[in-house]
């Protein structure tokens, strides 16, 4: 069964902290993608990766980086923390191939900066 | 800019009626149209997907229907269920390589059926 894992449910840091999300998925997918979502405002995506150390800017990239060093495995990095990037943040990934392959999520991490 | 427009942002149905959720988008480069299911403390699932080929596709009693010269498109849960209580996202991407399946979604909407 497919599986993306979020490292934690649950985080909270403080203004200016670094912070690194992790997720993994175990499906040898070539994209991993990174969402933030908030009410009204959808899932707005903040980079993509479709290969080991490739990575796309999405639509909301300021603020973040992100690392893929290994296929199964994407960090989004905040490098300074600030209270804007309170928010439930997304991981996904899927297949590249012929047509458009179904994006798989894991189930969040809620970040809350103080 | 939102590319992909949503409504409404939270609807209420009795069990057994009709959810209808609509979008609209402006790109007419996208042609791959999915909807996602997400349930409270976990992340959206595929539900249902169509492409501007078609007007109508149809699973169980989930459909979507597709108006290429409006450049909208809507979701259909007939026979809603209690189970049914979720946020629904519309989204589009264009089908080629480059685009790196990267999906537009719209804002969701929360649908919550009474029994």
């Amino acid at each position: 069964d497919v599986k993306v894992t979020q490292s934690s449910r649950y985080l909270v840091k403080r203004t200016g902290e670094k912070v690194f999300l992790e997720c993994v998925q175990d499906m040898d997918h070539e994209n991993m993608f990174w969402y933030r979502q908030d009410p009204g405002l959808g899932l707005r995506l903040i980079y993509f990766s479709y290969d080991v150390k490739m990575k796309e800017k999405g639509d909301i990239p300021e603020g973040y980086s992100v690392s893929r060093e290994k296929k199964e495995r994407f960090s989004l990095i905040l490098e300074s923390a600030s209270t804007n990037q309170t928010s439930m943040y997304l991981c996904a990934s899927s297949l590249e191939g012929q047509g458009n392959q179904p994006q798989h999520f894991g189930d969040g991490t809620r970040l809350s900066i103080l | 800019q939102q590319q992909v427009k949503q409504s409404p942002q939270s609807l209420i149905v009795q069990k057994g009626g009709i959810s209808i959720i609509n979008c609209a988008y402006e790109n007419t480069a996208f042609d791959y149209f999915p909807w996602y299911q997400q349930f409270p403390g976990k992340g959206p699932a595929l539900l249902i997907a169509i492409r501007p080929d078609v007007s109508e596709k149809k699973e169980g009693r989930f459909t979507i229907s597709f108006n290429k010269s409006a450049k909208q498109f809507s979701l259909h849960i007939m026979d809603s269920q209690p189970g049914d209580s979720a946020t629904y996202f519309c989204a589009a991407s264009r089908s080629f390589k480059a685009a790196g399946n990267k999906l537009t979604f719209g804002g969701g909407t929360r649908v919550l059926v009474k029994p």
